[in-house]
């Protein structure tokens, strides 16, 4: 099944204590990107990337990282999470040539 | 002025009724326009793209009117199931960025 996987689903986290949420697609598709909802705010994208080894930042990548090392993985990572870091994201792919973008089922981070 | 603006809502409709919201766009040389359904606390999925000549799915149409910058969604015949949050996205630039309008939530009553 066509699928963008990412994880962890739900996590409660502290102030500082580095994470890292992956985010795998079995779709060969070039394009990725993070993605942060908040009430009121909509979706905001955090970083993209249009091929492995290219990244480029969103509207909001203040206190995040990336890494596109393979097509199919795209980890977020916070480096020293803060409280407002705590959201819902969500992870996406999307192929220029099937021309639909397809996301993960999200992740609930609360930094405490 | 955001780049791809839509009313927040919410809509609040009765069972059966027709509804209808518009997307605004700010890029002239946005290439394709998308309508995505999210249910709350869900991942958006695909509802429908838009082309230029319209399209019909059941009782979902799609519009674009290029000229004045829009597209617009028309729900018929509203259903329960219908209520949540309906994201417009755009692809522009050579880049082929996306961008996601704040989204329109409905709530469809008995």
């Amino acid at each position: 099944e066509a699928q963008v996987t990412q994880n962890p689903r739900y996590l409660i986290t502290v102030t500082g204590k580095k994470l890292t949420v992956t985010c795998s697609q079995n779709m060969n598709h070039e394009y990725m990107s993070w993605y942060r909802q908040d009430p009121g705010l909509g979706l905001r994208q955090i970083y993209y990337s249009m091929n492995v080894e290219v990244t480029d930042k969103g509207d909001v990548p203040e206190g995040y990282k990336v890494s596109r090392k393979e097509k199919r993985n795209f980890p977020l990572i916070l480096e020293s999470p803060s409280p407002n870091q705590t959201s819902l994201y969500f992870c996406a792919s999307w192929s220029q040539g099937a021309n639909v973008l397809t996301f993960g089922a999200g992740s609930r981070l609360t930094v405490l | 002025r955001k780049e791809v603006e839509q009313d927040p809502g919410p809509f609040n409709v009765p069972e059966g009724a027709t509804v209808a919201f518009n997307c605004t766009y700010s890029n002239s040389a946005s290439q394709s326009f998308f309508w995505y359904r999210q249910d709350c606390r869900k991942e958006p999925k695909l509802l429908m793209s838009v082309y230029s000549s319209g399209n019909e799915d059941g009782r979902f149409t799609a519009q674009l009117n290029r000229a004045s910058q829009y597209i617009s969604l028309l729900i018929r015949d509203s259903k329960l199931s219908d209520s949540a949050t309906y994201l417009c996205v755009v692809l522009s630039g050579a880049g082929n960025m996306l961008t996601f309008g704040g989204g329109t939530r409905l709530m469809v009553k008995p």
